[in-house]
C-alpha cells in the first residue's frame, strides 16, 4: 500500500535556523515524490518535485531510497516560510497522489 | 495562468439538507479531484474523475456522490449533509498522467448545523 507519513504536525523554528520537514513513504515501486505548500490565505500549490532536483524559495528535498525519505531543507529559515506543506507520492499512470497529513511550519522573529 | 475556481467560499447548511459544492477549470484539464482538509488528518481524497461522465472512489466517498457532465466542472453533492461532514473542501484538476501538478481552487469552507 502507499502511504505517505509527516511525523510532525507542528514544527516551530527561529527566522535563520535550518529547517527540515520530515517525510516518509511507503511504496513498493519506484515513486515520484512531491512537496506541496499552502500559506495563509492562499491556495494549495506545488513546491517542488524530486526529479527536478531544483531549490524552490531556498528548499531542496532530496529523495533516500534507502531511507524511504524526502524530507525537505531550508538552510535559513525565513517569516515567509510560515505555513502549510504536505508531502505527496505519485505511483505509476494516472493514480491519484497520496497526501501525507502536513506539517505546520512556523517561522519565528 | 490556470484557474480553478469553487462556487462559494463560505456555506453554512442545516443538517439534513442536499448541498451541491461546483467546481470549475479552464485549462481543459482531464482530471478533477474533490478533497477535503481537516486539521490534523490532512489531505483526503473523496471522488476524482478521469474523464466526462466517469468517476472514481477516493479514500472517503461515504456519505458523497459527484457529476461530472462537461469536462470544465466536476460538481460535489453531499445528499444529506451531516455535522461530521463540517470541513473544508478543496477542489483540483490536472492533465492525465501529470497528478503531480494539481491545480487547487480557493476551497469551500462548508459548515453544518
Amino acid at each position: 500500500a502507499q502511504r505517505v507519513t509527516q511525523p510532525e504536525k507542528l514544527l516551530s523554528v527561529f527566522k535563520g535556523a535550518p529547517v527540515e520537514l520530515k517525510c516518509n513513504y511507503s511504496y513498493s515501486g519506484s515513486p515520484e515524490l512531491f512537496w506541496y505548500v499552502q500559506y495563509s490565505r492562499q491556495r494549495l500549490q506545488l513546491l517542488l518535485r524530486h526529479i527536478s532536483r531544483e531549490s524552490i524559495k531556498g528548499f531542496t528535498a532530496d529523495l533516500n531510497k534507502g531511507e524511504t525519505s524526502f524530507h525537505l531543507k531550508k538552510p535559513f529559515a525565513q517569516e515567509e516560510d510560515s505555513a502549510m506543506y504536505y508531502c505527496a507520492l505519485s505511483g505509476l499512470g494516472n493514480t491519484p497522489l497520496v497526501f501525507g497529513k502536513g506539517t505546520r511550519l512556523s517561522v519565528i522573529a | 495562468d490556470v484557474k480553478v475556481t469553487q462556487s462559494s467560499r463560505y456555506l453554512v447548511k442545516r443538517t439534513g439538507e442536499k448541498v451541491f459544492l461546483e467546481c470549475v477549470q479552464d485549462m481543459d484539464h482531464e482530471n478533477m479531484f474533490w478533497y477535503r482538509q481537516d486539521p490534523g488528518l490532512g489531505l483526503r481524497l473523496i471522488y476524482f474523475s478521469y474523464d466526462v461522465k466517469m468517476k472514481e472512489k477516493g479514500d472517503i466517498p461515504e456519505g458523497y456522490s459527484v457529476s461530472r457532465e462537461k469536462k470544465e466542472r466536476f460538481s460535489l453533492i453531499l445528499e444529506s449533509a451531516s455535522t461530521n461532514q463540517t470541513s473544508m473542501y478543496l477542489c483540483a484538476s490536472s492533465f492525465w498522467g501529470q497528478n503531480y501538478e494539481q491545480y487547487f481552487g480557493p476551497g469551500t469552507r462548508l459548515t453544518v448545523t
